[in-house]
């Protein structure tokens, strides 16, 4: 299972874009990319799901290049309410191994 | 997306006695359900995996007659603490997937559960 690296905190203000990049170096063939938002005493909430180039739904992007060693998550026009923590998580998502390894995750702070 | 739903969201317990947390599936079929416990600020631990209709299998440190797990039926799984004391006081959260091939696997979440033992 791939370990991943991203930022312990980020900071932002309302109507910024974000962007949250999370290394994984050792990702293997099969991996997906997926990112979770967690909000204080609740299950982590699917974000977006990704295996190369460029992801986009209604809440986010996803960028990842080539080497897929890397990836970044972008939240446009953040609000308030988007304040939470993010996982980065990478996995063989294929049939029943669907066993992820959860990091610290990055705590975003939006501020008005 | 689909709905994971636990039960309950909270409960305080007394020392020694065992809690039963329920995670459902709602609108689809799991065959596969993951329990995780979160202590405060800290990231989710992976406990155990369940498959339906087999034994769970459990992560190394977690103890599987502490914390015992059966997944009965498609839809529901249920993780029981044993004999609880005031260090198994967490957030237990479970997560569910879809049947193998049906899409890249995204996993669903239910609300999590507070367990506090006094």
């Amino acid at each position: 299972l791939a370990k991943t690296t991203q930022p312990i905190s980020m900071d932002s203000y309302e109507g910024q874009e974000v962007n949250i990049t999370c290394s994984h170096n050792n990702i293997a063939t099969n991996d997906y990319i997926t990112w979770y938002q967690q909000f204080p005493s609740q299950g982590p909430r699917f974000i977006i799901q990704g295996y190369k180039t460029k992801v986009t739904n209604e809440v986010a992007s996803l960028f990842i290049p080539a080497d897929r060693k890397s990836s970044t998550l972008s939240l446009p026009r953040v609000s308030l309410s988007d304040t939470a923590v993010y996982y980065c998580l990478v996995g063989d998502m294929s049939g029943n191994n669907r066993k992820l390894i959860w990091g610290l995750g990055t705590s975003l702070a939006v501020n008005p | 997306g689909a709905v994971v739903s636990q039960h309950p969201s909270w409960v305080i317990c007394k020392s020694g006695t065992s809690v039963k947390i329920e995670c459902r599936s709602l609108d689809f079929q799991a065959t596969t359900m993951f329990w995780y416990r979160q202590f405060p600020k800290q990231s989710l631990m992976l406990m155990a995996t369940s498959n339906e209709g087999s034994k769970a299998t459990y992560e190394q440190g977690v103890e599987k007659d502490k914390f015992l797990i059966n997944h009965a039926s498609l839809t529901l799984s249920t993780l029981t603490v044993t004999s609880a004391h005031p260090e198994d006081s967490s957030f237990y959260i479970c997560s569910a997937g879809g049947l193998a091939g049906e899409n890249t696997g995204e996993l669903f979440f239910g609300e999590g559960s507070r367990l506090t033992v006094l």
